[in-house]
């Protein structure tokens, strides 16, 4: 089953404005991940964002995690054509047993279009 | 780094017959993991090795699918009588055993049941 929400579905913008997306997710987690997914191609890791974080860069993205409302957003900004893709959250899910770096839950995700 | 790779990336076949599909990870990355994607949805865990060891399966997970890693080193999907609703896209990915470290994924092996 899917960890949670993202939002919104769907986003469409013209090339060199910015996209932000949202994730929501249920339990208490180690880390929370965002991949881009090309249609027909695997996942691309984007940034990884720790529990004790709460924001971080990475060139043209910004992710930010609200742990108190288990949910985080990631902003892309000045896009390009090129970052026309499907853009999914996932957690790793705290477990007090196992070692960190377990299974990923995914959201649904966000098919985001950038139109030139 | 030449990147994790799947085989076949399509696969079609008819409803009952058995497939497999492999997985070779990035060399020094001890922990392999297959996930299933659905049209329009997220990626969902079926189960995951650290080296040799099948720590975690999910119950997607039924007795018609069972995965392996002998040696520690590539890995084997197998689905056993298929259904219909096996259909899907069935990536690997693999990782360092660190903690935090991201999962480098395949580019998926593409199921069609007839």
């Amino acid at each position: 089953s899917q960890q949670g929400e993202e939002d919104p579905q769907a986003l469409s913008i013209q090339e060199g404005e910015n996209a932000t997306m949202n994730c929501s997710y249920k339990t208490s987690i180690n880390n929370l991940q965002w991949y881009r997914q090309n249609s027909g191609r695997g996942l691309v890791h984007l940034i990884l964002i720790r529990s004790n974080e709460r924001e971080k860069h990475s060139g043209r993205l910004r992710v930010t995690l609200d742990t108190s409302k288990k949910s985080s957003s990631l902003l892309i900004t000045a896009s390009r054509a090129a970052d026309t893709a499907s853009y999914f959250c996932a957690t790793d899910a705290l477990d007090m047993i196992k070692a960190a770096g377990n299974k990923l839950t995914f959201g649904g995700g966000t098919r985001v279009l950038v139109k030139p | 780094d030449t990147g994790v790779s799947q085989d076949p990336r399509h696969k079609i076949t008819k409803r009952g017959q058995n497939v497999t599909f492999r997985c070779d990870p990035i060399s020094e990355h001890n922990r392999l993991y297959w996930y299933r994607q659905t049209l329009g949805q997220g990626p969902e865990f079926l189960t995951y090795f650290q080296n040799e060891a099948q720590l975690e399966k999910s119950r997607l997970l039924s007795d018609r699918f069972s995965a392996e890693r002998p040696k520690g080193s590539f890995s084997t999907l197998e689905i056993q009588r298929t259904e219909q609703g096996d259909s899907a896209m069935y990536l690997c990915a693999s990782s360092r055993d660190r903690v935090g470290q991201p999962q480098h994924f395949g580019d998926g092996t593409r199921l069609s049941i007839l």
